[in-house]
């Protein structure tokens, strides 16, 4: 079975801080990983598309990386602001061979960003 | 564009009762996509269309569940009965096929069923 780990569950820092968030999945045949965020009580705002044959994608002051053999993506926010506390979703599209599938997503980290 | 669109934000009803979620993807989008999000479970695929035929409904929990989309601009959820641990969020999302896939949500509609 396909599936998307995040890690960690909950992260609390102070403000200004530099801060990576971590994303698993179980297969290497993908299509692309969107990471979304998600404010309380509302829907999902897409932040980071990488697609399977990039590296990185960069907007402001988000970096997301994608390192398809090693299952393994990250969201790096520099200089962190209250306004970024959020719940940060990893959301992978697999390739299960005929053709894309809907979105398999982790169970999201919450973050807290201390003014 | 106005984005995806659902309809209705909120909705409580009786257990038993039939309830209908709907959904308007992004003109030009050809994949509909419906989620359910719980405290326990997150974010759940139940069922993808392409070109509005249904590709994939294995995450459909019961046969209580239906889904349709009988053209490209709308498409329906429905659960009958409804019973109270269907409550949950239900998303909606849209993505284009022919390019990147980046996929759109609406801002969900909240169920109840009590």
């Amino acid at each position: 079975k396909q599936e998307v780990t995040q890690i960690p569950a909950a992260l609390s820092v102070p403000e200004g801080e530099n801060l990576v968030l971590n994303c698993s999945f179980t297969d290497s045949a993908i299509y692309n990983l969107q990471w979304f965020r998600q404010d309380p009580g509302k829907g999902l705002t897409s932040l980071l598309l990488i697609q399977s044959s990039q590296r990185e994608q960069t907007s402001g002051r988000l970096n997301a990386s994608l390192d398809k053999s090693s299952g393994r993506s990250t969201l790096y926010i520099a200089a962190s602001q209250p306004g970024d506390s959020a719940t940060y979703l990893c959301a992978v599209c697999f390739d299960s061979g005929g053709g894309a599938d809907g979105l398999t997503f982790g169970k999201g980290t919450h973050l807290i960003i201390q003014p | 564009d106005a984005g995806v669109i659902q309809s209705p934000r909120h909705e409580v009803t009786e257990m038993g009762q039939e309830v209908t979620l709907r959904c308007k993807p992004i003109s030009g989008h050809n994949s509909l996509f419906w989620y359910r999000q719980t405290m326990m479970r997150g974010l759940e695929l139940l069922i993808y269309f392409n070109n509005n035929v249904p590709i994939d409904d294995s995450g459909m929990p019961e046969d209580r569940f239906s889904a349709k989309m009988p053209n490209a601009s709308f498409s329906t959820l429905k659960i009958q009965p409804s019973e109270p641990r269907d409550s949950a969020v239900y998303f909606c999302a849209s993505s284009f096929t022919g390019g990147i896939m980046e996929a759109f949500f609406g801002q969900g509609t909240r169920l109840t069923v009590v």
